[in-house]
């Protein structure tokens, strides 16, 4: 049952790359979510997804791109890396809405120097 | 008033002890709840979901009172290993987005 996984699990970039952080589902859940999570605060969307090809923006989406072609997939991109994008990023998916828990990923560790 | 509430604690209690955390939340529409726990920013674990007026799993329990718009999450018999973030989960009226609490802090000690 591999469930929901990301990758990779640790990365550490230098500010202006481009960064994709990867997610995958195998429980063909339609709802699936992108946090970060930054020291000593809680949660943030900063993308969700309600199906293959729709997308819509969370709390703090600037500075991230995402897409989803496939039901199973999520990546994020963070186009040209910051330093305030230091974080802990997590990956979730729901099978529906509102009366479905959210299922979260390992999380992906991200530096940016 | 933030749309979903939780003291943040630190909650300090031995072995054994009973404990119980409270979460409020705005939106009189919420329907569902979900209490998660979190261990030092791993990954957000679903405890329990409460959908009526409570749920009962072994040492926990989650009640819910629509009335005052706060659900509750009592542990019982606390354990070393129950010590970690409890989160508390409100999905909001627009589909996609939840409101996470900022946390609980829970420590269990000897």
């Amino acid at each position: 049952d591999a469930g929901i996984t990301q990758s990779p699990r640790y990365k550490i970039t230098e500010t202006g790359r481009q960064v994709t952080l990867m997610c995958h589902q195998t429980w063909s859940h339609s709802y699936m979510f992108w946090y970060r999570q930054d020291l000593g605060h809680g949660l943030r969307l900063i993308y969700y997804s309600a199906a293959a090809d729709i997308t819509d923006k969370g709390e703090v989406p600037d500075g991230y791109v995402v897409s989803r072609s496939k039901t199973e997939n999520f990546p994020l991109t963070l186009e040209s890396a910051t330093r305030s994008q230091t974080s802990v990023y997590f990956c979730a998916s729901s099978q529906q809405w509102g009366n479905q828990p959210q299922h979260f990923g390992d999380g992906t560790r991200l530096s940016i120097l | 008033r933030k749309e979903v509430e939780q003291d943040p604690g630190p909650f300090n209690v031995p072995e054994g002890a009973t404990v119980a955390f409270n979460c409020t939340y705005s939106n009189s529409a919420s329907q569902s709840f979900f209490w998660y726990r979190q261990d030092c920013r791993k990954e957000p674990k679903l405890l329990m979901s409460v959908y009526s007026s409570g749920n009962e799993d072994g040492r926990f329990t989650a009640q819910l009172n629509r009335a005052s718009q706060y659900i509750s999450l009592l542990i019982r018999d606390s354990k070393l290993s129950d010590s970690a973030t409890y989160l508390c989960v409100v999905p909001n009226t627009n589909a996609g987005k939840s409101t996470f609490g900022d946390g609980t802090t829970l420590t269990v000690k000897p």
